[in-house]
């Protein structure tokens, strides 16, 4: 069974740009969750999707937003870039949330300059 | 305010020993913790969870051991072998995951020939 993808994997953008994350999740994989990784914070929770509906969400400023699509794949967006967004952004899925095993994608390293 | 964390950025240990992995929290509404694991380029990897129910679950090499009057758990790897080398990151969850996963910092472990 194919493991959860991202795309891209890396990302340059300038402030003030926007930016979109995608992930793939493993077949049959109902939830996604999104995390912000960074050297200073570590790995924190953005927000969950299941079934195309926001389920949870961490204390992350409106600039980051998601959607679910009906055959579960995921998109993040993060607008009016700052500086301080630089991090690596994981995806994980799992069957049927949170509260379950999730596997995690190798993520997308995002570079604001 | 971290809520868990993760006091050994590193730790040191001979193949064949065994490796103890820390980890404390701060949060009482907990009751689902999890280790993952993550080799560099890759995203975590799920390795042992524990319910609060519990004080003990093993799977294999692995031990996590979890006391909730001192808010503490511990992972136990033996015995250790040269590909256990990683980052170990202990994550918490509350009930139904409204918050998602709160992770530490991570300890990298390396394990010596």
């Amino acid at each position: 069974k194919a493991g959860v993808t991202q795309t891209p994997r890396y990302l340059i953008k300038t402030r003030g740009q926007q930016v979109t994350l995608s992930c793939s999740p493993i077949s049959g994989h109902r939830s996604v969750s999104w995390y912000q990784q960074t050297p200073g914070q570590g790995l924190q929770f953005l927000f969950e999707y299941f079934s195309e509906t926001q389920r949870n969400k961490g204390n992350f400023p409106g600039r980051f937003s998601g959607r679910q699509f009906s055959n579960s794949r995921s998109e993040m967006n993060v607008s009016t870039l700052e500086l301080g967004d630089s991090a690596l952004y994981l995806c994980a899925s799992s069957l049927r949330g949170i509260q379950e095993t999730q596997y995690f994608g190798p993520g997308t390293r995002l570079l604001v300059l | 305010d971290q809520q868990v964390k993760q006091n050994s950025p590193s730790l040191s240990v001979q193949e064949g020993r065994i490796s103890i992995l820390n980890c404390d929290y701060t949060n009482s509404m907990f009751d689902y913790f999890l280790w993952y694991k993550k080799y560099p380029a890759e995203g975590p990897t799920f390795l042992i969870s524990i319910s609060s129910i519990k004080d003990k679950n093993e799977d294999g090499r692995f031990t996590v051991f979890l006391n909730k009057s001192a808010k503490h758990l511990s992972l136990h790897i033996v015995p250790s072998q040269p590909g256990d080398s990683a980052v170990y990151f202990c994550a918490a969850m509350g009930v139904g995951g409204a918050d998602g996963l709160t992770f530490g910092k991570g300890t990298h472990l390396i394990i010596q020939p």
